[in-house]
């Protein structure tokens, strides 16, 4: 069972260039979230989406966009990538309707920005 | 905003020894809920328990269980007979309106041996 899949797993970019981290997953779940983790910080939302087609800002969207055009994908795209974009990159998945209401993650992407 | 706050930036047990970790929160919904997430060094989030803010009854999960407390909005996580393979940074979260986690600072536990 894959579930929610990251890629890349790690990455070095230059201030100003750009990146598209790729998130899919095969779980058919409706929700899909993109969170970030500053070093010995928690988890912080940054974009989610409650369908294809449809996304919504959380609460720190400034320097990233999304997309959702199908269930399965999510990527998180940065333009002009910034030392302060340095982080780790945690996409997740939420089914929807009634359950557990567990989110499931990725193995996240470890980005560093120099 | 919600928030949720831990105010443990670390804690250290002994090998078989019981640790509370403790979590405050701060919601205006009547019905929520709460997680305790386990990061080991590898970062990948695990599960460690649930609590529905509807239910009295405390959640348990093998070793690990929590004391709800929905008055004061304090959800502390109860370790016990702690394992080595415990150690990780472990983080307490809300789910709040669509579906979206709200997560604390995270407390990082060592393991004494």
């Amino acid at each position: 069972n894959a579930g929610v899949t990251q890629t890349p797993k790690f990455r070095i970019l230059k201030i100003g260039q750009s990146m598209t981290l790729q998130c899919t997953q095969d779980m058919n779940h409706n929700y899909m979230y993109w969170y970030r983790q500053d070093p010995g910080m928690g988890l912080k939302l940054i974009y989610y989406s409650v369908g294809a087609g449809i996304t919504d800002k959380g609460e720190v969207p400034n320097g990233y966009n999304v997309s959702r055009s199908t269930t399965e994908d999510f990527p998180l795209r940065l333009e002009l990538a910034a030392p302060s974009q340095t982080s780790v990159y945690f996409c997740a998945t939420y089914p929807g309707g009634v359950t557990k209401n567990i989110q499931y993650f990725g193995a996240g992407t470890r980005l560093s920005v120099l | 905003a919600q928030t949720v706050t831990q105010s443990q930036p670390e804690m250290s047990v002994q090998e078989a020894e019981t640790v509370t970790l403790s979590c405050t929160y701060d919601t205006s919904e009547s019905d929520y809920y709460l997680f305790w997430y386990k990061q080991p060094p590898s970062r990948q989030m695990i599960l460690v328990i649930r609590q529905e803010a509807y239910k009295q009854q405390n959640a348990t999960e093998n070793r690990f269980s929590v004391n709800f407390q929905k008055a004061a909005k304090s959800f502390s996580l109860k370790i016990s007979d702690s394992q080595l393979g415990d150690a990780a940074m472990y983080f307490c979260a809300s789910f709040q309106g669509a579906q979206k986690l709200v997560f604390g600072q995270g407390t990082r536990l060592t393991i004494n041996p």
